[in-house]
C-alpha cells in the first residue's frame, strides 16, 4: 500500500484560507468515508482534526473543514490563525488487511 | 481524558529485539480498537500495526510483517508490540493509539510516542 500523496507544503496569511490536497487511489480514498486529518506541532503527538471526511472532534475549530471528491480528499483551514502553523496528514482506511495508510504530510506555514 | 502512555523505548542493537508498552487510562479499553503508529525523525508518519477490541484480529504493515506481533492484555488495559530483528531503518518515534471504534478505522487519540534507537 503506497502512502497517500500531499503537497510538500502550504502557505497563506493571517486570516486568509489554506487548502491541503490527498490523493489516493480508488482502494482507500476513493472507496471508503473514512479519511482523517491530523495536526501535527513539533514535538508532540499528532491531534485528530477531521474524520470520516467531514466530521470535527469536540473542541477543534470550526474553520477545519473536510470533503472528497473521488480519490482526492481535502482539509481546509479558513481564517488561518498564527497556531495553525504545524504538519498535517492525511489517513484512510484502505480494507480490513490494511486498515491505515498516511498522507505524506504537509507543511502549513502562516506568514 | 483518554490517557495512552508508551514505555519500552531507548537504545537497541542492529538484531536486537524489544517491548513496546501502553499503559491506557480514561476510556474502557476493551471497547476500542488500538494500533502502533511510528514517525522515523524528520519523516512522516507510518502505520505499524492494529489489533481489534477483543485481540482475535491483528493487522500489520508489509515493513514489519514476519518480525513483529501485536498484543493486548483487556485485564491490564495495556497494549504491546514486541518488533525483532530490528535495523537502524526502525530508528523512530513509536506512537500508541486509539481507534473510535471496534475495529481499526480511525484513530481518535495518540500518545506521547516512546523512541526507539537502533544503533551499535
Amino acid at each position: 500500500q503506497s502512502a497517500l500523496t500531499q503537497p510538500p507544503s502550504a502557505s497563506g496569511s493571517p486570516g486568509q484560507s489554506v487548502t491541503i490536497s490527498c490523493t489516493g487511489t480508488s482502494s482507500d480514498v476513493g472507496d471508503y468515508n473514512y479519511v482523517s486529518w491530523y495536526q501535527q506541532h513539533p514535538g508532540k503527538a499528532p491531534k485528530l482534526m477531521i474524520y470520516e471526511v467531514t466530521k470535527r472532534p469536540s473542541g477543534v475549530p470550526d474553520r477545519f473543514s473536510g470533503s472528497k471528491s473521488g480519490n482526492t480528499a481535502s482539509l481546509t483551514v479558513s481564517g488561518l490563525q498564527a497556531e495553525d502553523e504545524a504538519d498535517y496528514y492525511c489517513s484512510s482506511y484502505a480494507g480490513s488487511n490494511t486498515p491505515f495508510v498516511f498522507g505524506t504530510g504537509t507543511k502549513v506555514t502562516v506568514l | 481524558e483518554v490517557q495512552l502512555l508508551e514505555s519500552g523505548g531507548g537504545l537497541v542493537q542492529p538484531g536486537g529485539s524489544l517491548r513496546l508498552s501502553c499503559a491506557a487510562s480514561g476510556f474502557t479499553f476493551t471497547s476500542y480498537a488500538m494500533s502502533w503508529v511510528r514517525q522515523a525523525p524528520g519523516k512522516g508518519l507510518e502505520w505499524l500495526s492494529s489489533i481489534t477490541y477483543s485481540g482475535h484480529n491483528t493487522y500489520y504493515a508489509d515493513s514489519v510483517k514476519g518480525r513483529s506481533s501485536i498484543s493486548r492484555d483487556n485485564s491490564k488495559s495495556t497494549l504491546y508490540l514486541r518488533l525483532n530483528s530490528l535495523r537502524a531503518e526502525d530508528t523512530a518515534v513509536y506512537y500508541c493509539a486509539k481507534d473510535e471504534e471496534v475495529v481499526p478505522r480511525t484513530i481518535d487519540s495518540w500518545g506521547q510516542g516512546t523512541l526507539v534507537t537502533v544503533s551499535s
